[in-house]
């Protein structure tokens, strides 16, 4: 039942692994998003996907690549992990995609912590 | 992009009205501002979004003036688990990409 739903919630890895986090969507929403959450509660955006199709993409390092294989999932795979990537991880979706995504609520998942050792 | 500032923290008791205050001295003619609510270990959940004067609904209201470069949510007798990061955001077209800022962390205190 849950709308937008992460996997794994915790994960925790060491330094030059390489992971990968799955998000899911159940609301029929044309647009995902993944957040990456500091521990001084920042929320940065890094991607946006609209219809599988890549609509943001902020200054992220090159290790971190989104897949979106259908609108339902967007999964974000992260090369040779470093200290500073952790963090917690958002995925999140609305309703309306590209330029009409703006006054549509973000609806989130409960993240996942990523702990790189 | 329409930058938000809002007070970092507030301390409330139980049963009183918070009043919670942000500015977007910036905002463009076509930006919605819109709030979330965030609890430890959960995603944002959406709060309330208006364009502009007074929208209300079952959890809050949101008071925007004619000038638009401010808002403030309103939280009627808040209880204990009203406790929780509030973000103010602005967005609009040409900025869907949704910022963030720092939030207002809530306490309510017994």
């Amino acid at each position: 039942d849950t709308a937008v739903s992460q996997t794994p919630k915790y994960l925790v890895t060491q330094m030059g692994n390489d992971k990968s986090i799955k998000c899911e969507q159940n609301l029929g929403h044309d647009t995902m998003y993944w957040y990456k959450q500091d521990s001084k509660k920042f929320l940065k955006i890094m991607f946006s996907y609209n219809n599988k199709e890549l609509i943001i993409n902020e200054t992220v390092p090159n290790r971190f690549s989104p897949k979106s294989p259908d609108k339902a999932h967007l999964n974000l795979h992260i090369n040779s992990l470093e200290l500073g990537d952790s963090a917690v991880y958002f995925c999140a979706s609305s309703q309306e995609g590209g330029q009409g995504a703006y006054n549509s609520p973000l609806h989130f998942g409960n993240g996942t912590r990523l702990t790189v050792t | 992009l329409a930058k938000t500032t809002q007070p970092i923290s507030m301390d409330s008791y139980e049963g009183q009205e918070v009043n919670i205050t942000c500015s977007h001295n910036n905002i463009a003619t076509n930006d919605y501002i819109t709030w979330y609510q965030q609890f430890p270990s959960q995603g944002p959940r959406f709060i309330i979004q208006g364009y502009k004067t007074k929208v209300t609904n079952e959890v809050a209201s949101l008071f925007i003036p004619a000038d638009r470069k401010s808002s403030t949510l309103s939280l009627p007798r808040v209880s204990l688990s009203d406790t929780a990061v509030y973000y103010c955001l602005v967005v609009g077209d040409s900025s869907y990409k949704l910022i963030f800022g720092s939030g207002t962390r809530l306490l309510v205190r017994p």
